[in-house]
């Protein structure tokens, strides 16, 4: 059965501090893997990782893949109160008509 | 402005009585996505459209219908609302699945009560 596994499932962390979230898969056929941030409404875009070993990065996010372990982190250095929400993984799989599967998400909560 | 649009937002609703919530995308993408959301479980697929007049089965599918008609609607519809059936609803958009390199655009999402 394919699945995405995020851990932890909530985190609670000090303005300043560097947090890590981590993200799992086994899927068939693995097209790419997408990151959200959803706070207390539609999850919005953060990154798209296609391939193993290249980082992206925005601003003081940045995420990673490694699709020989099959997981994926994200990074949030010098985390402030606004990334306080939850932050889901999914993945583009399947043959040709692929489709797209969530991971339960990462509660963040940054405290000041 | 590209955007994916849903009505209603907020619905409350008795069993059994059906009802349709409209999702409407002005990007011209060709997929199209619905997804429930509920504490604990995450995002939920309930059904997926490819294009117009293909549609598909998602992880959740028990209890609604989809149609694509038109390439820009991808109406959610619910026959006989149960309990079970309260939660968030997502609707999202991406320009292609076939080659899957595409981020999905979220609708606003559509709050269900059914009572």
């Amino acid at each position: 059965e394919d699945k995405v596994v995020q851990s932890p499932l909530s985190l609670v962390v000090h303005e300043g501090d560097t947090v890590t979230l981590n993200c799992s898969y086994e899927v068939t056929n693995f097209r790419s893997l997408l990151w959200y941030k959803q706070e207390k409404k539609a999850p919005t875009f953060l990154f798209m990782l296609t391939s193993s070993g290249i980082e992206k990065k925005s601003g003081r996010l940045s995420s990673i893949l490694d699709k020989k372990e099959l997981f994926s982190i994200l990074n949030i250095t010098a985390t402030q109160t606004g990334d306080s929400a939850i932050y889901l993984c999914a993945v583009w799989h399947g043959g040709s008509q692929g489709n797209l599967i969530f991971g339960k998400g990462t509660k963040l909560s940054v405290k000041p | 402005e590209a955007q994916v649009t849903q009505n209603p937002r907020y619905l409350i609703t008795v069993t059994g009585k059906k009802l349709t919530v409209t999702c409407s995308q002005n990007m011209n993408h060709e997929y199209m996505s619905w997804y429930r959301q509920d504490p604990g479980l995450g995002l939920r697929q309930i059904y997926y459209s490819m294009n117009v007049e293909v549609t598909d089965k998602g992880d959740v599918p028990e209890g609604y219908k989809v149609s694509r008609k038109e390439k820009r609607n991808f109406p959610l519809i619910l026959e006989s609302p149960s309990p079970n059936q309260t939660s968030l609803y997502f609707c999202a958009s991406s320009l292609s699945a076939t080659g899957a390199y595409y981020e999905q655009f979220f609708g606003p999402g559509t709050r269900l009560t059914v009572l």
